[in-house]
């Protein structure tokens, strides 16, 4: 089982949509938790940290689940520039290496 | 506040050449520091990660290697490129000790022909 896993999409939204991404995590002793996002050609961009309690920023809403082993992010009322691949990251369990997720593919139509 | 560097942005090189590649980091101390590469249309591959001046990591042996000649600097190469070298390079940091975000440099765009 890999240890971050992620659906790749592509997920074909229309703009004001709302989307929601999953991501799986198999260390159970993870301790922090982040959702990155990837323009096309460009470098990972942290967009936020995730909370035990949930966390929100304007459109984004991300929250963990440590009983299933889980983090989301929910974008609500969608823009054509959040079209991008989200990356969920686990971090903690033993290292302090980040296990980053192969990403989802969002793609918000006119 | 921090900045990382990454240089060159592109790269052309033939097989068999030496790489280079440098990152620096400014405006922290003791970071760690990480190289990752990234194939086309594919998920980051951590390949080497520093915590400190001359204390390298490496997660994937391969005809690359890693350098830490000073605090905020860390430095690929490579004796002889293969074509699979080709990717996307990226280096980023991480605050000292703490399972912490990471920070990533604006990477290298490396094509071994």
């Amino acid at each position: 089982r890999k240890e971050v896993e992620q659906d790749p999409g592509p997920f074909n939204v229309p703009e004001g949509a709302t989307v929601a991404f999953n991501c799986t995590y198999s260390n159970s002793a993870s301790q922090s938790f982040f959702w990155y996002r990837q323009d096309c050609r460009k470098e990972p961009k942290l967009l936020m940290s995730v909370y035990s309690s949930g966390n929100e920023d304007g459109r984004f809403t991300a929250q963990l689940n440590r009983a299933s082993q889980y983090i989301s992010l929910l974008i609500r009322d969608s823009k054509l520039s959040d079209s991008a691949t989200y990356l969920c990251v686990v971090n903690g369990g033993g290292s302090y290496i980040p296990t980053f997720g192969r990403g989802t593919s969002l793609i918000v139509h006119p | 506040s921090q900045t990382i560097h990454q240089w060159p942005a592109t790269l052309v090189q033939p097989v068999g050449s030496p790489l280079s590649l440098e990152c620096t980091v400014e405006g922290t101390s003791n970071p760690n520091l990480y190289w990752y590469r990234q194939a086309a249309g594919r998920g980051l591959q951590l390949l080497f990660y520093s915590v400190g001046i001359g204390q390298i990591s490496s997660e994937v042996p391969q005809n690359l290697s890693a350098s830490r000649p000073q605090d905020r600097q860390f430095i690929l190469s490579s004796k002889k490129l293969l074509l699979s070298d080709s990717g996307f390079y990226l280096c980023a940091w991480s605050r000292k000790g703490q399972v912490d975000e990471q920070y990533f440099g604006p990477g290298t765009r490396l094509t071994v022909t």
